[in-house]
């Protein structure tokens, strides 16, 4: 199994629509799970990290199941600036550092007028 | 506030040539890391290092070095650069050790090897 994996995608959605992203991890260990961003040709930036008991920002809402190692992300009403690469990311322990992320290949998503 | 500065932006070499990207921070970040990524690959970690003097290696770090003098700078050398070290390479920072935290990444190098 791989450490974290994506959907690639594409998700080709019209504005307003709403759409799931899913992403699974092999560490049972990790303890840190987040939402990265990622436009064409720039660097990845933070979107949204993901709790257990889940959390919501704005039009974005992140669910996290430990039990089946599995990390959501919904985006409600799709804004034509949500066009994007979604990269899932989980923390994993190297060399007993807790900070390493570990980055999976990324859902890319094009929403459309 | 700068943030995370990378340089060069772009960079093209020829196959044998050493060159260092460079990578500074001014947010006080401990944490520090090198990525690269490749398409269809995502970003894989490189080398990392968790404050000055103390470097460890990531997934990916044969034909890398890197040392860290002081908690701003994070410089990454490419000792003999080959083919399969063109890639896009990221470097980011962030506050914890302890748990993973919020990374800030550069703009990114954009390195091609011929």
């Amino acid at each position: 199994r791989k450490e974290v994996e994506q959907d690639p995608g594409p998700f080709n959605v019209p504005e307003g629509a709403t759409v799931a992203f899913n992403c699974t991890y092999s560490n049972s260990a990790s303890q840190s799970f987040f939402w990265y961003r990622q436009d064409c040709r720039k660097e990845p930036k933070l979107l949204m990290s993901v709790y257990s008991s889940g959390n919501e920002d704005g039009r974005f809402t992140a669910q996290l199941n430990r039990a089946s190692q599995y990390i959501s992300l919904l985006i409600r009403d799709s804004k034509l600036s949500d066009s994007a690469t979604y990269l899932c990311v989980v923390n994993k322990d190297y060399g007993g550092s807790q900070g390493n992320l570990i980055f999976g290949k990324g859902t890319k998503l094009s929403v459309k007028p | 506030n700068a943030g995370v500065t990378q340089t060069p932006k772009f960079q093209v070499l020829k196959t044998g040539q050493s060159m260092t990207l460079q990578c500074a921070q001014d947010m006080n970040h401990e944490y520090m890391s090198w990525y690269r990524q490749d398409p269809g690959m995502g970003l894989r970690l490189i080398h990392y290092s968790v404050g000055a003097g103390i470097t460890d290696q990531g997934e990916v770090p044969n034909g890398y070095n890197v040392s860290r003098s002081t908690t701003e700078d994070f410089p990454l050398r490419l000792l003999s650069a080959a083919p399969s070290q063109t890639s896009v390479y990221f470097c980011a920072s962030s506050y914890s050790l302890i748990l993973a935290t919020e990374a800030f990444f550069g703009q990114g190098t954009r390195l091609t090897v011929v």
